[in-house]
């Protein structure tokens, strides 16, 4: 169970496009989703959180204009990077923890790798 | 601001032997610590979850202790296999009572035949 599928796997895009990534919990409600960024050989930056239904909160240093966090249903959140540059190139990867404590494991996607040409 | 640091980028060891990790933490003392495996390309996968009211945690070869006194969690992988090789990484989560979770360093983690 607690299964996190995120789409697409891999993304090639061309600068000043914007590319969405999507996030959904398959066989759980997903009421906090969370959205890192990953350099090579680097751990998880937290980027935002969001609770279904609400806007996101994000972390100090990432813009909430560029990075757009749609969590819509308890099941799909979305991210979309908007006007992508290179230096957007990174390892994207959702997580989602279902109704219960905030200690509770996160379950992760398999992550986006998107690069930005 | 809180620091989560794990003490070696990479570590070797021989298959058979016992890995320890290490992570530590600066600042204020979280009410909890989480493990998790990662590989390469892949998102983090859940191992183990230790209170700050819990010395040690075990499941199967995993074993995982909290010493608040010296703000320090390890990680042990005993009978280590190949298949054992992984980034490991430590998390917390932001404040007392926050739904976040923040990750450290991660050390690779090779296991020689």
């Amino acid at each position: 169970g607690a299964v996190v599928s995120q789409h697409p796997s891999r993304v090639i895009c061309k600068s000043g496009t914007s590319v969405k990534i999507e996030c959904r919990s398959l066989d759980f409600q997903a009421t906090t989703m969370f959205w890192y960024r990953q350099f090579p050989k680097q751990s998880l930056m937290l980027m935002a959180t969001s609770n279904e239904g609400s806007k996101a909160t994000y972390e100090q240093g990432v813009e909430k204009d560029k990075f757009l966090i749609n969590h819509a249903s308890l099941t799909l959140s979305t991210l979309t990077v908007t006007s992508a540059h290179p230096e957007d190139s990174s390892f994207y990867i959702c997580s989602a923890r279902g109704r219960g404590s905030n200690n509770s494991p996160l379950h992760f996607g398999n992550g986006t790798r998107l690069t930005v040409t | 601001s809180q620091k989560i640091e794990q003490n070696s980028e990479a570590l070797n060891i021989q298959e058979g032997k016992t890995a320890t990790l290490t992570c530590n933490y600066t600042n204020y003392s979280p009410a909890y610590l989480q493990w998790y495996r990662q590989d390469p390309g892949r998102g983090p996968v859940f191992l183990l979850l230790i209170r700050e009211n819990e010395k040690e945690k075990r499941k199967e070869r995993l074993k995982v202790t909290f010493d608040t006194t010296l703000k320090q969690s390890l990680f042990h992988i005993t009978a280590s296999q190949p298949a054992d090789s992984a980034t490991y990484l430590c998390a917390h989560q932001g404040q007392t009572g926050a739904n976040n979770l923040f990750f450290g360093t991660g050390t690779r983690l090779t296991v020689i035949p």
